[in-house]
């Protein structure tokens, strides 16, 4: 099977940068996308083949991936970017579409 | 604008077929070119991806469920559906459907969510 690591939590001052990493085997041959996850609602993508924004998306959201590292980056954190986040792709040997194991954002 | 709308019985007994249906308004599936699936998150643990379909009936399963599910469409009903078989309680979950990307590698990202329905697997 395909893996996809994340670090369990990550805390940030409110205004300051968080970094929320995702590794996986040659994972910058592949795209990545990145959700916001709140209790009791769905997913929510904030970044797409690794570092496009959807619409309606703040800018202090960016994604990179080299190497066996993609990067989400929240600049200039606010309370209301508290939540788990998960990175996501797909791996063609095994056919499945994968997720990260989850990055718990704490503001404070 | 599409909406997507899961429906299922909320408790299922163990070893039994846990059955889901999403409901897709706003587009018709016939003449849409998405993939469509299923993923599902256990209380207290992360994202897990189950099965994908295209309407010409393309199907991709997450291999440590493949042997217990099956995905189909109903086009005349504008559904999709899951049927995940022998459930056990680490099949409570819950279990959202989602318009997935035109590829099944879906480069685009996951935009479209249903609000997901709990499903317990429970005596």
């Amino acid at each position: 099977s395909y893996d996809l690591t994340q670090p369990l939590s990550v805390s940030v001052s409110p205004g300051q940068t968080a970094s929320i990493t995702c590794s996986g085997d040659e994972l910058e041959n592949k795209y990545v996308s990145w959700y916001q996850k709140k209790a009791g609602r769905s997913p929510f993508l904030v970044i797409y083949e690794d570092k496009k924004r959807p619409s309606g998306i703040p800018e202090r959201f960016s994604g990179s991936n080299s190497g066996n590292t993609a990067t989400l980056t929240i600049s200039g954190a606010q309370a209301v970017d508290e939540g788990d986040y998960y990175c996501q792709t797909w791996d063609s040997s095994t056919t499945s579409l994968v997720f990260g194991t989850g990055t718990k954002v704490t503001v404070l | 604008q599409l909406q997507l709308e899961e429906s299922g019985p909320g408790l299922v007994r163990p070893s039994e077929t846990l059955s889901l249906v999403c409901s897709v308004s706003g587009v018709s599936l016939s003449g849409s070119s998405y993939f469509w699936g299923w993923i599902r998150q256990p209380p207290g643990k992360g994202l897990e991806w189950i099965a994908s379909i295209s309407k010409s009936g393309n199907i991709y399963y997450n291999p440590s469920l493949e042997s217990r599910v099956a995905i189909s469409i109903d086009m005349s009903k504008n559904q999709f559906s899951l049927k995940l078989s022998s459930v056990t309680h680490t099949d409570t979950a819950v279990y959202y459907c989602a318009r997935m990307g035109t590829l099944i590698a879906t480069p685009e990202g996951i935009v479209h969510w249903g609000q997901g329905t709990l499903a317990t697997i429970s005596s």
